[in-house]
């Protein structure tokens, strides 16, 4: 069964930086491509960034709300997907789900940024 | 960046009835790279359909997906109680975005 939790969300200040991570089981994680989507209270879903699995190059693709401010990261040997973010707005108050592209989805952690 | 428009925003149906949701791409989308996931209240989004028409494992087969290009359509034949929910489509093939949502509530 696939498996996917996140971790790291929490109240954080205007400007300052978290870190989410994802622990994942249940699958061939290193051959995933993974993603972080986030969803605001209240609203739809919102595409925050993915990396693909190291095969297809590894990289990073974010959207432009949060481009140069959060960075997606991947510890195959750990099965772990990161989500660094800095640099914070109110407007990043939002859950944010780690899923496989596409398919199965984590239970979200919250990330409030609020002074 | 591709665009997805969901339409109807909201769908008001009685349980038994057929549901049509369409989802329209500002270009056009691989049929491989088509998604529509389902999600209610206080959950995760859960995968309904993937490559336009393949059903998620465990998807009953009222649930079905057709279309290419830019139109897209999710169709559930017969409602059951447990389908009132938010349904939202998916691109995976340039880059990632999700449409806006359908909401299918009961009349």
């Amino acid at each position: 069964e696939v498996q996917l939790e996140e971790s790291g969300g929490g109240l954080v200040k205007p400007g300052g930086s978290l870190r989410l991570s994802c622990a994942a089981s249940g699958f061939l994680f290193s051959n995933a491509w993974m993603s972080w989507v986030r969803q605001a209270p209240g609203k739809g879903l919102e595409w925050v960034g993915h990396i693909k699995r190291k095969t297809d190059g590894g990289t990073t693709d974010y959207a432009a709300p949060v481009k140069g401010r959060f960075t997606i990261s991947r510890d195959d040997s750990k099965d772990t997907l990161y989500l660094q973010m800095n640099s914070l707005k109110s407007e990043d108050t939002a859950v944010y789900y780690c899923t496989t592209v596409p398919g199965d989805w984590g239970q979200g952690t919250l990330v409030t940024v609020s002074s | 960046e591709i665009v997805l428009t969901q339409s109807p925003g909201t769908l008001s149906l009685s349980p038994g009835e057929r549901a049509t949701l369409s989802c329209r791409a500002s270009q056009s989308v691989s049929s491989s790279y088509l998604a529509w996931y389902q999600q209610k209240p206080a959950q995760a989004p859960r995968l309904l359909i993937y490559a336009t028409s393949s059903r998620a494992t465990g998807i009953p087969d009222r649930f079905s997906g057709s279309g290419s290009g830019t139109d897209f359509i999710l169709t559930i034949s017969r409602l059951e109680p447990e389908d009132f929910a938010v349904y939202y489509c998916q691109q995976y093939g340039s880059s990632l975005t999700f449409g806006g949502g359908t909401k299918v509530e009961i009349k």
